[in-house]
């Protein structure tokens, strides 16, 4: 099974702050490999699939970047509404997710 | 615009079983792989199963393999999961999800999800 792993756990920053969250697979997965945004009581919604391409209405402030077995999803400048937990998905093989990364206000 | 609505959530004996559904709206549901994503109270992401656009193939995760059984109709757009020997740890919110065109194995659409508790 191919292990997702995230850091931090837990992101303090304010608004206006640039953001970097780093996903890291347990063995490579080339570029497959999604980023999704989740506030409490939603569901997930996309913001990148093959770690890079900006998935259709995601503002372009997200990005992503990476191969291999690290990638990275940067926030340029934060904004009030991007306070919410993070999750990469590998879909390389079958389909895993990391444990995520809490986005708080600082 | 694309509706996912799952239902059949509840409180169940450990087990027992349930049967969710998801009813798709707004896209033509038969040419989309479907999945089954879950999340215990306060934890991450897991996926669950797949089915493919026509049923054709299934796959699931090892923790729900040969328990769970994942089925859809596509004459009423519908996807369904069938979980049969319920343990604690399948409580959790249950998300219906569907492909992304193109690149399968990511999830452009998600329901709003239903909570499945397993207790005695």
């Amino acid at each position: 099974d191919i292990q997702m792993t995230q850091s931090p756990s837990t992101l303090s920053a304010s608004v206006g702050d640039r953001v970097t969250i780093t996903c890291r697979a347990s063995q490579s997965i080339n570029s497959w490999l999604a980023w999704y945004q989740q506030k409490p009581g939603k569901s997930p919604k996309m913001l990148i699939y093959k770690a890079s391409s900006l998935e259709s209405g995601v503002p372009s402030r997200f990005s992503g970047s990476g191969s291999g077995t690290e990638f990275t999803l940067t926030i340029s400048s934060l904004q009030p509404d991007d306070f919410a937990t993070y999750y990469c998905q590998q879909y390389n093989t079958y389909w895993t997710f990391g444990q995520g990364t809490k986005v708080e206000i600082k | 615009q694309v509706q996912l609505v799952e239902s059949g959530g509840g409180v169940v004996q450990p087990g027992r079983s349930l049967r969710l559904s998801c009813a798709a709206s707004g896209f033509t549901f038969n040419s989309y792989g479907m999945h089954w994503v879950r999340q215990a109270p306060g934890k991450g992401l897991d996926w669950v199963a797949l089915t493919w656009y026509d049923g054709s193939n299934k796959y699931y995760a090892d923790s729900v393999k040969g328990r769970f059984t994942i089925s859809r109709d596509n004459s009423k757009s519908s996807l369904y999961l069938q979980m049969n020997s319920l343990r604690a740890e399948d409580t959790g919110v249950y998300y219906c999800a569907r492909e992304k065109v193109g690149q399968a194995g990511t999830f452009d659409y998600w329901g709003q999800g239903t909570l499945v508790i397993v207790s005695s």
